[in-house]
């Protein structure tokens, strides 16, 4: 099993729609998780943290279920600013490495 | 807001040769880390540096990479006999701790000929 595992997409969507992504993690000893968004060919930008009793940020909310090994990302109201790739990002907690899926790639339309 | 700078942005080199890269930390921040991403491929761990020391490896990180902390701003990747293989992008991260935020500069893009 891959230690992040992502949907890679492409998940085209028009402006105004709310679109969600999922990833699994493998290791349960992660301790932090996060999002980050990465334009083509540039480098990862944090999005946000990811916290146990869920956390949003604007238009943005994140869940983790920790018994399922699952984190969520929902974007609301999306708009032709928000096509980029999300990388789902672990820590494992015993170390300071990231881990990161392949990510989700969304392309907003007009 | 503070950034993470990296200097050169494009690399080319002949294959055998050495290169340093080099990354300018958030400044008060005391976790440096180099990832590097292969093109069409996800981000991986190289090192992980922290007290003047590196704290973390990946296998990729062999001999023929090393890091310096050379003064109290620049945080240096350096490899010392180029393959073709290591044509990638490469980001200098930083935090401010444990399990924290790392916080990513807009990388060197090296090309190996």
């Amino acid at each position: 099993r891959k230690e992040v595992e992502q949907d890679p997409g492409p998940f085209n969507v028009p402006e105004g729609a709310t679109v969600a992504f999922n990833c699994t993690y493998s290791n349960s000893a992660s301790q932090s998780f996060f999002w980050y968004r990465q334009d083509c060919r540039k480098e990862p930008k944090l999005l946000m943290s990811v916290y146990s009793s869920g956390n949003e940020d604007g238009r943005f909310t994140a869940q983790l279920n920790r018994a399922s090994q699952y984190i969520s990302l929902l974007i609301r109201d999306s708009k032709l600013s928000d096509s980029a790739t999300y990388l789902c990002v672990v820590n494992m907690g015993n170390t300071d490495k990231l881990i990161f899926g392949t990510g989700t790639r969304l392309q907003v339309f007009p | 807001e503070p950034e993470v700078t990296q200097t050169p942005s494009h690399q080319v080199t002949q294959m055998g040769q050495e290169v340093i890269l080099r990354c300018v930390p958030i400044s008060n921040h005391l976790y440096f880390y180099w990832y590097r991403q292969i093109l069409g491929q996800k981000v991986e761990f190289l090192v992980s540096f922290y007290n003047n020391e590196i704290s973390e490896k990946s296998e990729i990180f062999d001999d023929q990479f090393s890091v310096e902390r050379p003064d109290g701003s620049n945080f240096t990747l350096k490899i010392r006999s180029t393959k073709l293989e290591d044509s990638a992008m490469y980001f200098c991260a930083s935090g401010s701790g444990m399990n924290q935020p790392q916080h990513f500069g807009d990388g060197t893009r090296l090309s190996i000929l």
